[in-house]
């Protein structure tokens, strides 16, 4: 079983370029997040997804945008990347009521 | 303003004795708390999770406990081992309709044979 598949593992950018991370999950799970990390902090929760169709922001939204295209994919995007973004980026999936979250291995963005 | 609190310096403890982690949160009331291990260079996995009326929970040599008026909840790692280093996540689900996952900062969890 994949899990939840991340894309890209990693990348540079330079400041103002745009880009989208991917992230995908095969287990059927209706709820779906994006958290990053930064050295010596834990996961802060970017936004996240109930179900197909809706998004939410969550603890630090500002700068970025998501899609839920569909139940499976859940997709992060920088629309003018700032160095402050710097950080390892996951992806997240739980089912119904009280589940764990199953992570992607992370996409670990620099931007110069 | 909300907040989930761990240890903030790193754990240091010899093999064989107990392991307690602790987290601490504010202004959350969250219907379950959780417990993830990370590994450097890799993604949290889910460890133990703990419901609001539960008081205790165990798996093999974990235990969690969850004090909802004390806003606390700690981890013991019992008979600990030097492949118990890692660093340990606390995690909030803020759940109602659907699951809202906040965690913590972590504590880095080191263990000298």
């Amino acid at each position: 079983n994949a899990g939840v598949t991340q894309t890209p593992k990693f990348q540079v950018l330079k400041t103002g370029q745009s880009m989208t991370l991917q992230c995908a999950q095969d287990m059927n799970h209706n709820s779906m997040y994006w958290y990053r990390q930064d050295p010596g902090m834990g996961l802060r929760l970017i936004y996240y997804s109930a179900s197909e169709g809706t998004t939410d922001k969550g603890e630090v939204p500002n700068g970025y945008n998501v899609s839920r295209l569909n139940k499976r994919e859940f997709s992060l995007r920088l629309e003018s990347a700032a160095p402050s973004q710097t950080s390892v980026y996951f992806c997240a999936s739980s089912g119904q009521g009280y589940t764990e979250a199953f992570f992607g291995q992370g996409t670990r963005l620099t931007v110069v | 303003s909300q907040k989930i609190e761990q240890n903030s310096e790193a754990l240091n403890i010899q093999e064989g004795k107990t392991a307690t982690l602790t987290c601490n949160y504010t202004n959350y009331s969250p219907a379950y708390l959780q417990w993830y291990r990370q590994d450097p260079g890799r993604g949290p996995v889910f460890l133990l999770l703990i419901r609001e009326n539960e008081k205790e929970k165990r798996k093999e040599r974990l235990k969690v406990t969850f004090d909802t008026t004390l806003k606390q909840s700690l981890f013991h790692i019992t008979a600990s081992q030097p492949a118990d280093s890692a660093t340990y996540l606390c995690a909030l689900d803020l759940y109602s309709s659907a699951s809202k996952i906040i965690f913590g900062s972590g504590t880095r969890l080191s263990i000298r044979p």
